[in-house]
């Protein structure tokens, strides 16, 4: 199992340039996340997915749009970047249960935003 | 939101206990204790979790308050490969989030 995959590894922008995120899991898991994580900072929740074909804000949503593609995929769109969107973002899965409420994470994406 | 407040950082010397505190005196009777590390460069991953009773795995150990306000991660023996970020989370069931603090980076010296 390859787990919790992301693309790209690095990426650089320019202020208003649009790009998507791009997030796959193959542990069959039905609730996803995205995070960004900022220098010195902790992990703040963007979007998740509950389950595919439903999508919810987290705690820092603005900028940004999700779509759940199917149960394996889970995109991140930043529609006209800023500087304040430069950040390390991680995706991430799970299935929820009181047993098995275990977060993966993906190696993550660095995004700079010029 | 319950939140949580951890140390900042702390150290430990190799090879002794490593105790990793944790407040969050707003936890709902509904929330699990989670605890992430975050290597440096990699995306956290799981170390233990929670409610009310102690938990124990191969990675570590987790008290938990009787008043469930505070936490305790414990390390039983540091090695070099546990220097890392330790994140403390509330696990909000009814609303499917995870809420990470800033965490505590903790440095091992050999």
């Amino acid at each position: 199992n390859a787990g919790v995959t992301q693309t790209p590894k690095f990426q650089v922008l320019k202020t208003g340039q649009s790009m998507t995120l791009q997030c796959a899991q193959d542990m069959n898991h039905n609730s996803m996340y995205w995070y960004r994580q900022d220098p010195g900072m902790g992990l703040r929740l963007i979007y998740y997915s509950a389950s595919e074909g439903t999508t919810d804000k987290g705690e820092v949503p603005n900028g940004y749009n999700v779509s759940r593609l199917n149960k394996r995929e889970f995109s991140l769109r930043l529609e006209s970047a800023a500087p304040s969107q430069t950040s390390v973002y991680f995706c991430a899965s799970t299935e929820i249960g009181r047993n098995t409420d275990t977060q993966y994470f993906g190696p993550g994406t660095r995004l700079t935003v010029l | 939101d319950a939140k949580t407040t951890q140390p900042n950082s702390m150290e430990s010397n190799e090879e002794e206990p490593v105790h990793l505190p944790c407040n969050h005196s707003t936890i709902s009777g509904t929330d699990y204790i989670h605890w992430y590390r975050q290597l440096p460069s990699q995306g956290p991953e799981y170390v233990i979790h929670g409610l009310t009773s102690n938990v124990n795995n191969r990675m570590a150990s987790l008290a938990i308050a009787e008043d469930r306000k505070s936490s305790t991660l414990i390390l039983h023996r540091a090695t070099l490969r546990d220097a890392a970020v330790y994140y403390c989370i509330l696990r909000d069931y009814s609303g499917n989030q995870f809420y990470f603090g800033t965490g505590t980076s903790l440095t091992v010296i050999p």
